[in-house]
């Protein structure tokens, strides 16, 4: 989608490795979330950031650690990866509170394999 | 937390009216409802959004009581392009409305 981009698009890695997911917008909004999506499970919040170095858990955060060092950038770290942190992963931005607020642009998805 | 719920999945044919429900029991004062429509292998895409009665945009109406303990999206004369997974989302009031978290959605599969 215009205005916010996720990178890599696909990674394949191996158990035990450290992993990074780069979420870039130029929208210059101050909400960005990561979600995981898994067949049979929808979309799961992992952690979210409310601005720059602001950050909190979502409902699967185990595993995951996440930076927001300036407003356009908002990082994704697998520590050391496990076969159960295969998914796809979208990166999601909103930019205000009041009417807009739950209104989320995605990005294309981040599928990562770990074998 | 907020916890939305909604049909697994629902089947339909072309031309037809569907009417997906979402459950919101804990929805707080200030918290939006808002519907997204996502296709396979893509992210989810903004559909509608209301606060209380009804709201209407080129593709869908929203239907919301004034409990605002539910929500109605309505998909007039669907088509096999409409065939998706369909989220309601509402914000969660223990993260100060942006702790936003999705129910499971509902498999709409529109048919010849």
């Amino acid at each position: 989608d215009a205005g916010i981009t996720q990178s890599p698009r696909h990674k394949v890695t191996e158990t035990g490795t450290p992993v990074t997911l780069r979420c870039h917008q130029t929208e210059n909004h101050r909400y960005m979330y990561w979600y995981r999506q898994d067949p049979g499970h929808g979309l799961r919040l992992i952690h979210y950031s409310y601005g720059v170095k602001d950050t909190d858990k979502g409902e699967v955060s185990d595993g995951y650690s996440v930076s927001r060092s300036k407003t356009e950038d908002f990082l994704l770290t697998l520590e050391s990866a496990t076969s159960s942190q295969t998914s796809v992963y979208f990166c999601a931005i909103s930019g205000s509170q009041g009417y807009g607020a739950n209104v989320l642009t995605f990005g294309a998805g981040s599928r990562l394999t770990v074998l | 937390l907020a916890k939305t719920t909604q049909p697994i999945s629902m089947d339909s044919y072309e031309g037809q009216e569907v009417n997906i429900t979402c459950s919101h029991n804990n929805i707080a004062t200030n918290d939006y409802i808002t519907w997204y429509q996502q296709f396979p292998s893509q992210g989810p895409r903004f559909i509608i959004q209301g606060y209380k009665t009804k709201v209407t945009n080129e593709v869908a109406s929203l239907f919301i009581p004034a409990d605002r303990k539910s929500s109605t999206l309505s998909l007039p004369r669907v088509s096999l392009s409409d065939t998706a997974v369909y989220y309601c989302l509402v914000g969660d009031p223990t993260g100060g409305g942006n702790k936003l978290t999705f129910g499971t959605g509902t498999q709409l599969k529109v048919e010849l």
